[in-house]
């Protein structure tokens, strides 16, 4: 059975600081990883796809990397801004119509 | 011009009541779902629909029943509300089906239903 952990729970930074949001699963054998942003009161939105067959992707300020073998996947936040508070989410899928949410970090980017 | 919007926002009821939420896209897309958001922040899907049929149907209690009258739109009907049922539902869409979740997915902002 597929797990996804996201640790740390919460985090709070400085305003500019450049951080690691982790994320880890249990079976190796996924798809695709994707992270997320979910805004308070708000839906997701996604913001990186990977793909099994990567080893990262970027958009911006955001790089997200995937070790398929060691089951774990980073986003890395460069030159962090308060507008990037949110909950950041990743899921794996498996194909045959499953995919699996972790519970998500809690960032707070603090001016 | 709200690309996934759902109502209600907030739906608070009795145990045992009946319930529907709605959702509409206005993307174009072919593809809609539903997820559930526990308590503990886990998003599961629940039921996705393609071109008005269903593609995914999770384990979930027959109390829940999907209905997509069209692309645009795909509902959500509750029988005999449970406290268990108490989340924030989640609906979505994507320009096409993919198997993998490979294809981008637009949320709408959620529906909070807290059963009393």
């Amino acid at each position: 059975k597929q797990e996804v952990t996201q640790i740390p729970a919460a985090l709070s930074v400085p305003e500019g600081e450049n951080l690691v949001l982790n994320c880890s699963f249990t079976d190796s054998a996924i798809y695709n990883l994707q992270w997320f942003r979910q805004d308070p009161g708000k839906g997701l939105t996604s913001l990186l796809l990977i793909q099994s067959s990567q080893r990262e992707q970027t958009s911006g300020r955001l790089n997200a990397s995937l070790d398929k073998s060691s089951g774990r996947s980073t986003l890395y936040i460069a030159a962090s801004q308060p507008g990037d508070s949110a909950t950041y989410l990743c899921a794996v899928s498996r194909g045959n119509n499953d995919m699996r949410f972790g519970a998500g970090t809690r960032l707070t980017v603090k001016p | 011009d709200t690309a996934v919007s759902q109502t209600p926002k907030y739906l608070v009821t009795q145990m045992g009541n009946d319930k529907s939420i709605k959702c509409e896209q206005n993307l174009g897309h072919d593809t809609m779902y539903w997820y559930k958001q526990d308590s503990k922040k886990f998003l599961k899907i629940m039921f996705s629909y393609n071109n008005k049929e269903l593609i995914i149907n999770e384990t979930v209690p027959n109390r829940f029943s999907p209905k997509s009258p069209d692309k645009a739109h795909l509902n959500l009907h509750i029988n005999s509300l449970e406290l268990g049922d108490s989340a924030v539902y989640f609906c979505a869409s994507s320009r096409n089906w993919g198997r993998f979740f490979q294809e981008t997915q637009y949320f709408g902002p959620g529906t909070r239903l807290l059963v009393l």
